[in-house]
């Protein structure tokens, strides 16, 4: 079946800090992979996707690179800024457009 | 702003009790898909609707059903009200192409927090 694993958190970083998020995934088929982010009291926002091996989605600063041979879609941002506080959550999109999420990271950064 | 809405934003029921939560769809979207994510953890898919058919359903009771209507708004409703269901319930509208593999960014709503007593 399909299924996303995403790193625990809470993360806390200092601003301007580099940024990495881990996220594997189990699926049948070629999925395509998201990363959605979700501020206090709002729903999730596409901050970004990939939709076959080896691209690389990226938006706002972040990045990930879909890694079929390590099935995985590790989010990265090289010098994250307060704003960046948020929920994120890692989630693939199977057969029939049906999406499964991981858990989330909550990552706080400090001034 | 994902032209996504969802209401009420929130509701308290009692357990036993009947609710219906509603969504209006982006415009141009075919497609909805209706989440619950419980406090810490992330959205689990309740089911999808497309063109007014239900087209896969998660691992969730029969009380849970919905509606789809010819302008691709739904209806998310729940009988018989459990402690275990009080969760944020997230709406997400998308444009799916025909053809079972089409693969389609979701737009989500703010959603609807349910509070259950």
């Amino acid at each position: 079946g399909n299924s996303v694993t995403q790193m625990e958190g809470p993360v806390t970083l200092s601003e301007e800090a580099f940024l990495t998020i881990n996220c594997t995934y189990t699926a049948t088929g070629y999925p395509s992979l998201f990363w959605y982010v979700q501020y206090p009291g709002e729903g999730l926002q596409l901050l970004l996707k990939a939709t076959k091996a080896d691209d690389k989605g990226s938006n706002k600063g972040f990045e990930a690179t879909y890694r079929k041979e390590t099935t995985s879609f590790h989010l990265e941002k090289g010098s994250v800024q307060v704003s960046d506080s948020a929920v994120y959550f890692c989630a693939l999109s199977g057969i029939g457009n049906q999406f499964y999420f991981g858990t989330g990271t909550s990552l706080t950064v400090i001034p | 702003e994902t032209g996504v809405t969802q209401s009420p934003t929130h509701l308290i029921k009692t357990r036993g009790q009947q609710v219906t939560l509603r969504c209006s769809s982006q415009s141009g979207h075919n497609t909805v898909s209706w989440y619950q994510q419980a406090l810490g953890q992330g959205p689990q898919f309740i089911f999808q609707y497309y063109r007014e058919e239900e087209n896969g359903r998660g691992n969730f009771p029969p009380r849970f059903s919905g509606l789809q209507f010819p302008n691709y708004s739904s209806e998310l409703n729940v009988n018989a009200l459990e402690l275990d269901d009080s969760a944020l319930y997230l709406c997400a509208s998308s444009f799916r192409d025909r053809g079972p593999k089409a693969k389609n960014i979701q737009y989500f709503g703010a959603g609807t927090r349910l509070s259950v007593l």
